[in-house]
């Protein structure tokens, strides 16, 4: 089944206690992003990766770092987490090439979310 | 962050009625408008993409129309359902911007049975 997996779901931590979230895809998708989703908000970039080893900042980096190493894995890594990064975490995939435009859908994963105390 | 704003924010309609609403993006360097639909407890997917002036597209009884030039598209459901229920995002494409999305911040509907 095409899918993007993320783990864990949900996670409550501590301030300053390093975490990573998983993001797996197995679509063979070129295209990857992470998101997070606050109330009243839109769902916002934090990372995006156009493939391997090519990754950049969306519209909220700040506290987050990013890999891709692989093509299907698309880690998110907070090095020292903070209350204000409380969220709803989206990864999301797509192909980069052959849609309208080259602007193809995006698949989203489960979601995780992050309580940081 | 250029605005994709969407309208109303919530909606309740009964059983069988039609529904519309809208998004609103910056129409300058317009390349894509995605919307999708999230449902409590799962994750968005997508309805329609679409990137030229005056597309329509359908999906049985949903529908979208873009405007680019006035920045504007219209999301129609014919005939609400209860399991309509759900927020609806749309997400604007800008271009040279690396298939980065701006998201609007949603149209939440709810279906009264």
């Amino acid at each position: 089944e095409a899918q993007v997996t993320q783990n864990p779901r949900y996670l409550i931590t501590v301030t300053g206690k390093k975490l990573t979230v998983t993001c797996s895809q197995n679509m063979n998708h070129e295209y990857m992003s992470w998101y997070r989703q606050d109330p009243g908000l839109g769902l916002r970039q934090i990372y995006y990766s156009m493939n391997v080893e090519v990754t950049d900042k969306g519209d909220v980096p700040e506290g987050y770092k990013v890999s891709r190493k692989e093509k299907r894995n698309f880690p998110l890594i907070l090095e020292s987490p903070s209350p204000n990064q409380t969220s709803l975490y989206f990864c999301a995939s797509s192909l980069l090439a052959g849609g309208p435009s080259g602007y193809n859908e995006q698949f989203f994963g489960p979601g995780t979310r992050l309580t940081v105390l | 962050i250029l605005n994709v704003e969407q309208s109303p924010q919530s909606l309740h309609v009964q059983e069988g009625d039609s529904t519309n609403f809208t998004c609103s993006f910056p129409s300058s360097n317009f390349y894509a408008l995605h919307w999708y639909r999230w449902e409590t407890a799962k994750s968005p997917e997508a309805l329609f993409v679409m990137t030229l002036n005056g597309d329509e597209k359908k999906k049985g009884r949903i529908s979208a129309t873009l405007n680019t030039k006035e920045g504007y598209s219209y999301l129609y459901i014919k005939g609400s359902q209860p399991e309509d229920s759900a927020t609806y995002l749309c997400a604007w494409g800008r271009s040279g911007s690396a298939r980065q999305l701006t998201f609007g911040s949603g149209t939440q509907l709810t279906v009264l049975p």
